[in-house]
């Protein structure tokens, strides 16, 4: 079967760097996506990593590791806003998003 | 630009009688799709259409039905709503089906009673 697996809930400090792990198992492997969905809104797009490597966007970057079927976002400087729960997506061989259950992130002052 | 739009934002719903929520998006995008979303458990796929007057069932499709008569509308329907249809609802677009970024609607909450 298809799974995405990531944290239910991490904690962090305003001003600190926080890295949201990701490991999936899928069948075939067409791109990774990470978006953030803050509490009774719709997710909203922050990356997409379909090479292995590192692809940062501001404050925020994104890891790929494709043997080891494993990625993370990484975010720094942490602000009161990004309150909010991270979603991992890995698109499979038929193009359909699978999705993990998200994180959610609290960052306290 | 408006983008996706959907509605209603909320319903409630008596079990037995059927519903259409309504998806519009203005990108002139090919595939659009319809996902549910359910405490601790991530978004699973409904129906799909990877172009106009196409469908495909997803991981989910079992009490819904979908059309998809012209490029910017994506209607799903609610046949006979149970309790265990009780989610949000949320609408997505991508400008192609293979491999592009989805973009989603506010969603809608829907209670079955």
């Amino acid at each position: 079967g298809q799974n995405i697996d990531q944290p239910t809930e991490m904690t962090a400090t305003e001003g600190a760097i926080v890295q949201i792990n990701c490991t999936y198992q899928t069948s075939g492997f067409n791109g990774l996506f990470w978006y953030q969905q803050h509490a009774g809104e719709a997710p909203t797009f922050l990356s997409y990593n379909v090479l292995d490597g590192l692809e940062e966007k501001g404050r925020f970057s994104s890891f790929l590791s494709r043997s080891k079927g494993y990625s993370y976002l990484l975010l720094k400087e942490l602000q009161m806003k990004d309150s909010a729960s991270y979603l991992c997506a890995v698109m499979d061989s038929n193009y359909q998003l699978i999705w993990g259950a998200g994180t959610k992130l609290i960052i306290k002052p | 630009t408006a983008g996706i739009t959907q509605a209603p934002t909320s319903q409630i719903l008596a079990a037995g009688r059927s519903m259409t929520l309504r998806c519009t998006q203005d990108m002139r995008h090919n595939a659009m799709y319809w996902y549910r979303q359910d405490l601790g458990l991530g978004l699973r796929l409904i129906h799909y259409s990877n172009t106009a007057g196409t469908t495909g069932k997803g991981e989910v499709p079992d009490g819904y039905s979908v059309s998809r008569a012209n490029t910017d509308d994506f209607p799903l329907t609610l046949a006979s709503a149970v309790p265990s249809q009780t989610s949000v609802y949320f609408c997505a677009s991508s400008r192609s089906a293979d491999g592009e970024t989805q973009y989603f609607g506010p969603g809608t909450r829907l209670l079955v009673l």
